[in-house]
């Protein structure tokens, strides 16, 4: 059974940083491209950032380029996101998610992330 | 860079109703690149459809999928209590659409 296990979120200042974590097991990591979504509270879906197999290529939404960094450790199945200068708007929750073709078919339940003063 | 709209926003029907849902790309998209989502409030998302038509593993057949060029549409044919969520479309596996609630009338 596919599992994806979010934790690191947390209460933190704007200007703070957090590091996300996510467990994977039930799969091969180093098979899939891996991503991140989050939802800030009463908004939509938002796709954060995704990641190549091997960790060499990765995309990131616009409003978080230059601040986060998706990363991943295929031997410890293992994805991460580092969370640089946090602003009050990247408040939500986190999801870590398995990429099948143009589509992502596996979530995590999802970790929170609070910015605030 | 595309840009997905849904609607109706909000949808109230009972079950039993047949539900349609919409969503439009800013340009022209291929097929294979469209996704729908089901979302529970603290559950975690679901893939219902994906490459447009393509039920995900384990979706009952009263989901469909079908569009093409800008226009795609998620049908339910026949509500069941468990489909009252909201319902997001998918571009290229990244950019999501702002949703659509499926509500109990």
């Amino acid at each position: 059974e596919v599992q994806l296990v979010e934790s690191g979120g947390d209460l933190v200042q704007p200007g703070g940083s957090l590091r996300l974590s996510c467990a994977a097991s039930g799969f091969t990591l180093s098979a899939y491209w891996m991503t991140w979504v989050r939802q800030a509270p009463g908004k939509g879906l938002e796709f954060v950032a995704n990641i190549k197999k091997d960790g060499t290529y990765k995309v990131y939404v616009d409003s978080v380029k230059g601040r986060f960094t998706i990363s991943r450790d295929n031997a410890q199945n293992l994805l991460f996101l580092q969370m640089n200068s946090l602003r009050v708007e990247d408040t939500g929750v986190y999801y870590c998610a398995r990429d099948v073709t143009y589509a992502v078919d596996s979530w995590g339940q999802g970790t929170l992330v609070s910015v605030s003063t | 860079e595309v840009v997905l709209t849904q609607s109706p926003g909000t949808l109230s029907l009972s079950p039993g109703e047949r539900a349609t849902l919409s969503c439009r790309a800013s340009q022209s998209v291929g097929s294979n690149f469209v996704a729908w989502y089901q979302h529970k409030p603290g559950q975690a998302p679901r893939l219902l459809m994906y490459g447009t038509s393509k039920r995900a593993t384990g979706i009952p057949d009263r989901f469909s999928g079908s569009g093409s060029g800008t226009d795609f549409t998620l049908t339910i044919s026949r509500l069941e209590p468990e489909d009252f969520a909201v319902y997001y479309c998918q571009y290229y596996g990244q950019r999501f659409g702002p949703g659509t609630k499926v509500e109990v009338k």
